[in-house]
């Protein structure tokens, strides 16, 4: 499927640790998103990278992205309890312009 | 609206039964998206409305699944004589023009049990 998987499916770190989740996907992209889901319900968008960027930070996020191996991460530093929750990134493809595509996520687990 | 918001926000029925699932989008958002959601699983594209057309319907799984949208703005997902593997959590989505790599605005989602 065209559908961008996220690695590892589920993570959990300590308190005050840096999160890192991996998303590859398969065919060329116009664009990259990662959104937050807290208690399986509504996602809320995080950050969008361009398929021309490589790097773009949002506070404590950090995101690349590499087109030539077809991935992204996402760094979470000095995490906190608040960031338990699922991690998707969702994908648009060149000639699709009508949908993005979300991958399974990763579940994250900040431990006190 | 200050957010996209569905209803309703459980439902539980029958198997065999109809329901009706609807999504407010954000006021002035012409794109419109129905997802769904297993257990532990990530979301599942539906269907995606530009205004009041469905350029692409792909996602239905089945024929059962109908949705529409009127006026620019509500949207009802119709799921006829549901089966338990319906039973999911339908996620609902707006964004201002549906443009790529814009911003999708999530509700807080429908929890569809089938018994």
């Amino acid at each position: 499927s065209q559908q961008g998987e996220e690695d590892p499916q589920a993570l959990s770190i300590q308190e005050g640790e840096n999160a890192t989740m991996n998303c590859s996907y398969k065919t060329s992209i116009n664009n990259l998103q990662w959104y937050r889901q807290n208690s399986g319900r509504g996602l809320v968008h995080l950050i969008l990278i361009r398929s021309n960027e490589r790097e773009k930070h949002s506070g404590r996020l950090r995101v690349t992205l590499d087109t030539s191996k077809k991935s992204s991460s996402l760094l979470i530093t000095a995490s906190r309890a608040a960031d338990t929750a699922s991690y998707f990134c969702a994908t648009d493809y060149k000639n699709r312009d009508d949908k993005i595509i979300f991958g399974k996520g990763t579940r994250l687990h900040i431990l006190p | 609206g200050a957010g996209v918001s569905q209803s309703p926000s459980n439902k539980v029925t029958e198997k065999g039964k109809d329901v009706e699932l609807r999504c407010d989008p954000i006021s002035g958002h012409t794109a419109l998206y129905w997802y769904r959601q297993s257990l532990g699983q990530g979301l599942e594209f539906l269907i995606y409305f530009q205004g009041n057309s469905a350029p692409d319907k792909s996602g239905l799984p089945s024929d059962r699944f109908s949705a529409e949208r009127t006026g620019g703005s509500v949207s009802t997902l119709t799921i006829q004589r549901t089966q338990q593997e319906d039973s999911a959590v339908y996620l609902c989505a707006s964004s201002l023009r549906g443009a790529p790599g814009e911003t999708q605005y999530f509700g807080p989602g429908t929890r569809l049990l089938v018994l």
